[in-house]
């Protein structure tokens, strides 16, 4: 099982249309997670950390259910521009801040 | 204040050749993390040093690779004897601490292509 899965997509939406993303984790003892956003051929940027108590910037909402070990992001008002990769991204055990990343999940805004 | 900067953007290699990839941190960061994303893959954690200190190389294959940050210029990471499945796209991140909640920038990183 990978450490991190996410649905590789893609996500064809018309612009306007909210979008969810989940992602699931296998390691209990993960500590930070994150959604990142990668273009193609490009570095993957951070979009945003997620808490248990949720957080959002604009558009985006993010979740963390430590429980279930699952991961959400929440996108409203799609944007040609948001179309990209999402990579859901956990902080793993041991010292330093080494990042599990998934393989991501592809969205694809059309008009 | 520039960000973490990676050089060269793309390097062409034949096999058997050496190939050094560079890494500058942000300003008053410390720490470097290396990370290789294979096509059609996510990215693989490789290694994490701090100045002149490697920290964690468990993700670093165990020949022909080798990284260092020294006191004074960027990090490298070198890969002697290179083969085709060397070919990624290699990237760098820094962070001023190590502590779990900071999610990291990246460099723009370094497209290895082994011919």
């Amino acid at each position: 099982r990978k450490e991190v899965e996410q649905d590789p997509g893609p996500f064809n939406v018309p612009e306007g249309a909210t979008v969810a993303f989940n992602c699931t984790y296998s390691n209990s003892a993960s500590q930070s997670f994150f959604w990142y956003r990668q273009d193609c051929r490009k570095e993957p940027k951070l979009l945003m950390s997620v808490y248990s108590s949720g957080n959002e910037d604009g558009r985006f909402t993010a979740q963390l259910n430590r429980a279930s070990q699952y991961i959400s992001l929440l996108i409203r008002d799609s944007k040609l521009s948001d179309s990209a990769t999402y990579l859901c991204v956990v902080t793993a055990t041991g010292g330093g801040n080494k990042l599990t990343f998934g393989t991501g999940t592809q969205l694809k805004v059309e008009l | 204040n520039a960000g973490v900067m990676q050089n060269p953007r793309h390097l062409v290699r034949r096999r058997g050749q050496e190939a050094r990839l560079r890494c500058s941190p942000m300003k008053g960061h410390s720490h470097v993390y290396w990370y290789r994303q294979l096509p059609e893959e996510g990215l693989k954690f490789m290694v994490y040093l701090q100045k002149e200190n490697i920290i964690d190389e468990s993700g670093m294959p165990k020949e022909r690779f080798s990284a260092e940050f020294p006191k004074e210029g960027p990090s490298i990471l070198r890969i002697q004897q290179v083969v085709r499945g060397d070919s990624a796209a290699y990237f760098c991140a820094s962070s001023p601490t190590p502590k779990r909640d900071y999610g990291y920038t990246f460099g723009s990183g370094t497209r290895l292509t082994v011919v």
